[in-house]
């Protein structure tokens, strides 16, 4: 079974950091490319960031570039987001979402997603 | 990057055929066959229903499919049942190598 698990969410107040964590198994972790989404509660989703399975490349929305840094562990089959400079507005559930072998569609499997409040 | 463009709102009655547009341009929708459509109901993670533009993941219903002409691409849900009253997301990948969401579309099953 397929099971993709965030973790690391919580109350950070602005200019502040947290690293959110998505632990995966049921499927071979370094074959995948894998994704970040948010979504404000109520709101529509948003694309946040992409790698891919051996970590050489990433991509980033223009809204998270130079702050955000996604990366992950194969041997520990986790992906990870570093946020820095936390804003009010990247308050958010952040779901990590598994891509297919290319990067170019994604969401074959979803986490249940972990809620980031910034806020003072 | 603006987000592709959905109506706010679709409904139908039970039985009843849907569609569902996601507009974009020649730099996302256009411009690749990396289409995407997301159903998610309240409270509940995401659930991809067609990749590619038409391709249904395992498990989807057939009721489900989709389609692209030009920057605009379509979702079609055909004998609507109650359980697929949800909200329902088109995303793109992008000339940036980046994805990009619509803004969502609230299925009303009446």
């Amino acid at each position: 079974e397929v099971q993709l698990v965030e973790s690391g969410g919580g109350l950070v107040q602005p200019g502040g950091s947290l690293r959110l964590s998505c632990a995966v198994s049921g499927f071979t972790f370094s074959t995948y490319w894998m994704h970040w989404v948010r979504q404000v509660p109520g709101k529509g989703l948003v694309w946040v960031s992409r790698i891919n399975g051996d970590g050489s490349s990433t991509s980033y929305a223009d809204s998270v570039k130079g702050r955000f840094t996604i990366s992950r562990d194969n041997a520990k089959n986790t992906l990870y987001l570093q946020m820095n400079s936390l804003r009010a507005e990247d308050t958010a559930v952040y779901y990590c979402a598994r891509g297919g072998s290319s990067g170019y569609s994604f969401g074959f499997y979803w986490g249940q997603g972990t809620l980031v409040t910034v806020s003072s | 990057q603006s987000a592709l463009t959905q109506p706010a709102s679709v409904s139908g009655s039970p039985g009843q055929s849907i569609t569902i547009s996601c507009t974009g341009t020649s730099s996302d929708v256009g411009g690749y066959n990396y289409v995407s459509w997301y159903q998610q109901h309240p409270g509940k993670a995401p659930k991809l229903m067609i990749y590619d533009v038409s391709n249904r993941p395992s498990g989807v219903s057939n009721r489900f499919s989709g389609s692209k002409s030009g920057n605009m691409a379509s979702l079609t849900i055909s004998g609507l049942q109650a359980e697929d009253e949800a909200d329902y997301y088109c995303s793109s990948y992008t000339s940036n190598t980046t994805l990009l969401f619509g803004g969502g579309t609230k299925l009303t099953v009446l």
